[in-house]
């Protein structure tokens, strides 16, 4: 079966510090991944979506970056964070292929600037 | 351009009272739509999904029908309980490579004893 891993769970840094939040994904290949951000009290906004290694797609204008340097392996990343970067970052895989294909969501990492 | 309005929460409920939260949504072609479920503190699971027009998807005695002429995918439960106290969210997926899925912005239920 298909798990997906994110790592740190929490995780409280001071603006200005930089942040790698990393996702993983197990039991599958070739997927298509994503990240996505919740903030408080809002829905969730795609920021960066992946169809294979290398290949990044940014939704959102802003100071974060993605990467995958591994088939099943996503990066978050950031060289200077911001207050408005607080919020529950989820990332999300799926099966490539038509709309039909649900997204399987990993556990989130709840991130606090401060 | 393609979105998902949900209806706006909190919507709080007593043990076995009926629920219905509504979706409707907007999008070229003909998507896919689901709904999300996120308990408090998790990540998001995914609780039904509906790929064409008239599909109903069923979990857990929740319900929603892809109503293409009203375009609405209504979330629907005949008897709460108090478990089923989380955030919904109603999503689509548009039939092209690739792409992630749209969500709404959520509706908390809370269900209370």
């Amino acid at each position: 079966s298909q798990t997906i891993h994110q790592w740190p769970a929490t995780l409280v840094q001071p603006v200005g510090s930089p942040l790698s939040l990393e996702c993983t994904v197990e039991g599958t290949s070739n997927p298509n991944l994503y990240w996505y951000r919740q903030a408080a009290g809002r829905g969730l906004q795609l920021l960066f979506y992946s169809v294979g290694i290398g290949q990044i797609s940014s939704e959102v204008p802003q100071n974060l970056s993605a990467s995958r340097p591994q088939d099943r392996q996503f990066i978050l990343s950031s060289k200077k964070l911001l207050l408005s970067d607080s919020g529950f970052y989820l990332c999300a895989w799926s099966k490539r292929g038509g709309s039909s294909y649900e997204q399987y969501f990993g556990p989130g990492t709840r991130l606090t600037v401060t | 351009g393609n979105s998902v309005t949900q209806m706006e929460g909190p919507v709080t409920l007593s043990e076995e009272a009926f629920l219905t939260i509504n979706c409707t949504y907007t999008a070229t072609g003909y998507p896919s739509l689901f709904w999300y479920v996120q308990y408090p503190g998790e990540g998001l699971q995914l609780l039904l999904k509906a790929t064409k027009a008239d599909d109903k998807g069923s979990n857990k005695g929740f319900e929603a029908t892809y109503r293409k002429e009203t375009t609405s995918f209504h979330l629907e439960k005949g008897s709460v309980q108090v478990s089923d106290s989380a955030v919904y969210f109603c999503a689509l997926r548009l039939n092209q490579a690739g792409t992630a899925l749209i969500f709404g912005k959520g509706t908390t239920l809370s269900v209370s004893s």
